[in-house]
């Protein structure tokens, strides 16, 4: 068990819907990250929080959002959904910003259809 | 512009083979490197990482070594089990005013017994 935990598991949805991505760091952790993981593209880095604030982006669309609150949770907004934003989302945390460990949660699986 | 690149899988082995997994990077700075591991149905947990040349990670009898000259990070084992049978990903982390990490597409390793 990592100490991340995310929510929910799993998710079924339709095209065109809009759904929210739940995320806790471990306790200390100050740096959020996101990640969507699928068959065809591996594992991509969308976006990076630290302590509240966007640190890093990756490829993220623009369709996609998310925010780092002041408990430091996090949550990934996804909308407007199509068939192709089916995959896994990783959440990771880390003590700070910079090379440091991430430790990642269990991911929550989207399937939309 | 920065990548990661892996030896393509899967790789199967013998029990108590050697193993070697290569990693090669691009980056245009100077990055932190890791090797995460994903068991099935699980999220990636950190097996190595070195954070700068010719540092040698090492963890459960994994190791690594951070060689600048040739870019790489290869991982190896003197003797796998089958308990190491998972999708194993090599990573680095960059810090572009912000730190952005990039995963390879991941080896998967299958260990007989």
């Amino acid at each position: 068990d990592s100490g991340v935990t995310q929510t929910p598991k799993h998710l079924i949805t339709a095209t065109g819907q809009r759904v929210t991505l739940r995320c806790s760091p471990r306790s200390g952790d100050l740096s959020v990250y996101w990640y969507q993981q699928s068959l065809d593209q591996g594992l991509q880095f969308l976006i990076q929080y630290y302590n509240g604030e966007e640190r890093a982006k990756g490829n993220i669309l623009e369709r996609f959002s998310a925010q780092q609150f002041p408990d430091l949770h996090s949550e990934l907004n996804l909308s407007s959904l199509e068939l192709g934003d089916s995959a896994l989302y990783f959440c990771a945390s880390s003590v700070a910003s910079g090379g440091y460990e991430q430790y990642f949660g269990p991911g929550t699986r989207l399937t939309v259809t | 512009g920065d990548s990661v690149t892996q030896m393509e899988g899967p790789v199967t082995l013998s029990e108590e083979a050697f193993l070697t997994i290569n990693c090669t990077y691009t980056a245009t700075g100077y990055p932190s490197l890791f090797w995460y591991v994903q068991y099935p149905g699980e999220g990636l947990q950190l097996l190595l990482k070195a954070t700068k040349a010719d540092d040698k990670g090492s963890n459960k009898g994994f190791e690594a070594t951070y060689r600048k000259e040739t870019t790489s990070f290869h991982l190896e084992k003197g003797s796998v089990q089958v308990s190491d049978s998972a999708v194993y990903f090599c990573a680095l982390t960059l810090n572009t005013g912000g730190f952005k990490t990039i995963f390879g597409a991941g080896t998967r390793l299958f260990v007989k017994a």
